[in-house]
């Protein structure tokens, strides 16, 4: 049974740029949430999809959006990249129904602007 | 005021000792409760959930849940350096709702 993948593992790039991160949910999982982890903090929520929609999004500027695909896979774009997004990012995936509300983490993408 | 809070530490237990980690939310709708453990430079690793008042064993490992105190709590009983990382509290109001989480609590378990 596999984990929650992301791709890539490391991501070096150059202010102004722009990016885009990858997730695989665990086998069994539709939702896929994304967070935000600066070194020294805790994971910051960035936003859900769920059924190929963004259901919540947290407290990030627009520069930030995503997609999910038919086979419940994510991407997250960060646009015009600033110092300040550098962090690791990580993809959390769950199941949006019944009683099971736990959230698996992927191994997360390192990013680093420069 | 923080919507999770925790001592950021660091904790340094001796091993074999049973190590405390406590948590504070101020949501009082929250409705699920998370005990996440990070090593350095690794992502987080789901260790307990609780849903329930009271005590939830997992072998070395106990969560505690107080909602009228809205205070959660870890106790990890017979400390192994293996035990020596981050442990994240995070609490949300639904299988549907984001999850937010503390700082964390540096833990370190002394030989």
């Amino acid at each position: 049974d596999a984990g929650v993948t992301q791709s890539p593992t490391h991501l070096i790039k150059t202010r102004g740029q722009q990016v885009t991160l990858r997730c695989s949910p665990k086998s069994g999982h539709d939702t896929v949430s994304w967070y935000q982890q600066a070194l020294g903090q805790g994971p910051q929520f960035i936003f859900q999809y769920y059924e190929e929609e963004e259901r919540q999004r947290g407290n990030f500027p627009d520069r930030f959006s995503g997609h999910q695909f038919p086979n419940y896979s994510s991407e997250l774009n960060v646009n015009a990249l600033l110092l300040g997004d550098s962090a690791l990012y990580l993809c959390a995936s769950s199941r949006r129904q019944g009683f099971i509300r736990e959230q698996y983490f992927g191994p997360g993408t390192r990013l680093t602007v420069t | 005021q923080k919507e999770v809070e925790q001592n950021s530490g660091p904790l340094s237990v001796p091993e074999g000792a049973i190590a405390s980690l406590n948590c504070t939310y101020s949501d009082r709708v929250s409705q699920s409760f998370f005990w996440y453990r990070q090593y350095s430079g690794k992502s987080p690793e789901l260790i307990m959930s609780i849903y329930s008042n009271g005590d939830k064993e997992d072998g070395r490992f106990t969560a505690q849940l107080n909602k009228a105190s809205q205070y959660v709590s870890l106790l990890i009983r017979d400390s192994q350096p293996s035990d020596s990382a981050t442990y994240l509290c995070a609490v949300s109001r639904s299988s549907a709702s984001k999850i937010i989480f503390g700082s964390g609590t540096r833990l370190s378990i002394r030989p």
